[in-house]
Order: structure tokens, then C-alpha cells, then sequence
């Protein structure tokens, strides 16, 4: 199975700065990756489509770029809604998803 | 509102089972494909299983085939995660998602989760 790896696992921020996480794959997904926000107790909510494309809904402060096996999700001016868990997966090779293990974004 | 709901969780001993359900409401799951995904506590998220909207192809991670079975009934808009011969392992919140056929294949609506622990 494709592993994915996400940095950092924990992150401290502050409302309205500029974060970038990234996630790695161990072998080309072309741009097969998604990103998903997930706060305690709730679904999770898919934020970016195949690397880059924006969820209908979600404000433009988030963003997704990469191919092949390294991605980035940035999310500038921090608002307080944002903070929460933020993970990858990787849609190359159905049925075998794989997700990163999730960066903890925190108000610092 | 849209609503997609887990439910079916709880306590199981070792070798015991559970069928989990997930409902939606505001929402069709028929004519999508739908997976299973798992949460171990303080681990990350593992695909377990995936059932075609026709239910003709149905897919399982390795550590699960053979004791779960998924499935899905499309006029009650229900999907279904039967588990037997539960271990501690199986320990973790089930998530089930609705996925999208088109660009990038990403899961679009999650429910919130149900907690299925195994423990004597």
C-alpha cells in the first residue's frame, strides 16, 4: 500500500497567519490527493479535491497545490474556525485509500 | 440538512459481533459508492472496506477480510458494516463516506463516527 506521510503532526498558529502542511506519498498518485478538516466530535469535511480543487462552499483561504508524490494544503489568515485536525489521502489506487496521520492545528 | 449518521457501536467482547448502520438524511447515498474508515484511539485514519453503488464489487483491507462484510440497502439509503470474530484491534471509530465518482475520488460527506471497542 502507497504510505502517505504528513508534516508536522502538531502545529501552533496564531489568528491570521499563514500555515502550510504538507503530505508525502511513497510513490506517484499524480494528483490523486484530497484534504479533509476535522474538528473533535465532528465529520470530516473535505476541504481540497485532486490537489488543488477547492470543495464547493469553502472559503478561498485554503488552497492545495503538488503532483506526483509531494503536496502542500496552505490555509492564509488564520481564522478561528480553523483550528482543528487536517489530514491527506491518497485516491490513486482503489480501492486501498491511505491517509496521513493528521496534523493538529492549534492557536498558539 | 444534510445528515449522515453511524450508528450500531458499543462494547464487544473478543470473538463477539457488531453490524454497524449508517443513515442518511437530506441526502442519497444510492447511486454513489460508499466506504468504511477506521480511527484506532491515537492513530490515524485506515480505509476497512467498499461497496459499489450496485453493490456487484465489494472491497476489503487485509486485516478485516473475511470477518467483516459490507453492504448496503439503497431504498433506505442505509449502509452496512456487519463485523465478527472482533478483535482488540478492530478498537476504533468507523466512519462511513460517500464517494465521489468523478475528479480525485474524494469522500464528499462523512458521518460523525460510532465507537466500537473490544475489550473482555
Amino acid at each position: 500500500d502507497i504510505q502517505m506521510t504528513q508534516s508536522p503532526s502538531s502545529l501552533s498558529a496564531s489568528v491570521g497567519d499563514r500555515v502550510t502542511i504538507t503530505c508525502r506519498a511513497s510513490q506517484s498518485i499524480g494528483d490523486y490527493l484530497n484534504w479533509y478538516q476535522q474538528k473533535v466530535g465532528q465529520a470530516p469535511k473535505l476541504l481540497i479535491y485532486a490537489a488543488s480543487h477547492l470543495q464547493r462552499g469553502v472559503p478561498s483561504r485554503f488552497s492545495g497545490s503538488g503532483s506526483g508524490t509531494d503536496f502542500t494544503l496552505t490555509i492564509t489568515s488564520l481564522q478561528p474556525e480553523d483550528f482543528a485536525t487536517y489530514f491527506c489521502q491518497q485516491s490513486h489506487y482503489p480501492p486501498r485509500y491511505t491517509f496521513g496521520q493528521g496534523t493538529n492545528l492549534q492557536i498558539k | 440538512e444534510v445528515q449522515v449518521v453511524e450508528s450500531g457501536g458499543g462494547l464487544v467482547k473478543p470473538g463477539g459481533s457488531l453490524r454497524l448502520s449508517c443513515t442518511a438524511s437530506g441526502l442519497t447515498l444510492s447511486g454513489y459508492t460508499m466506504i468504511w474508515v477506521r480511527q484506532a484511539p491515537g492513530k490515524g485514519l485506515e480505509w476497512v472496506s467498499l461497496i459499489s453503488s450496485d453493490s456487484t464489487k465489494m472491497n476489503y483491507a487485509d486485516s478485516v477480510q473475511g470477518r467483516f462484510t459490507i453492504s448496503r440497502d439503497n431504498s433506505k439509503n442505509s449502509l452496512y458494516l456487519q463485523m465478527d470474530s472482533l478483535r482488540a484491534e478492530d478498537t476504533a471509530v468507523y466512519y462511513c463516506a460517500r464517494e465521489l465518482s468523478g475528479y480525485g475520488r474524494p469522500c464528499d460527506y462523512w458521518g460523525q463516527g460510532t465507537r466500537v471497542t473490544v475489550s473482555s
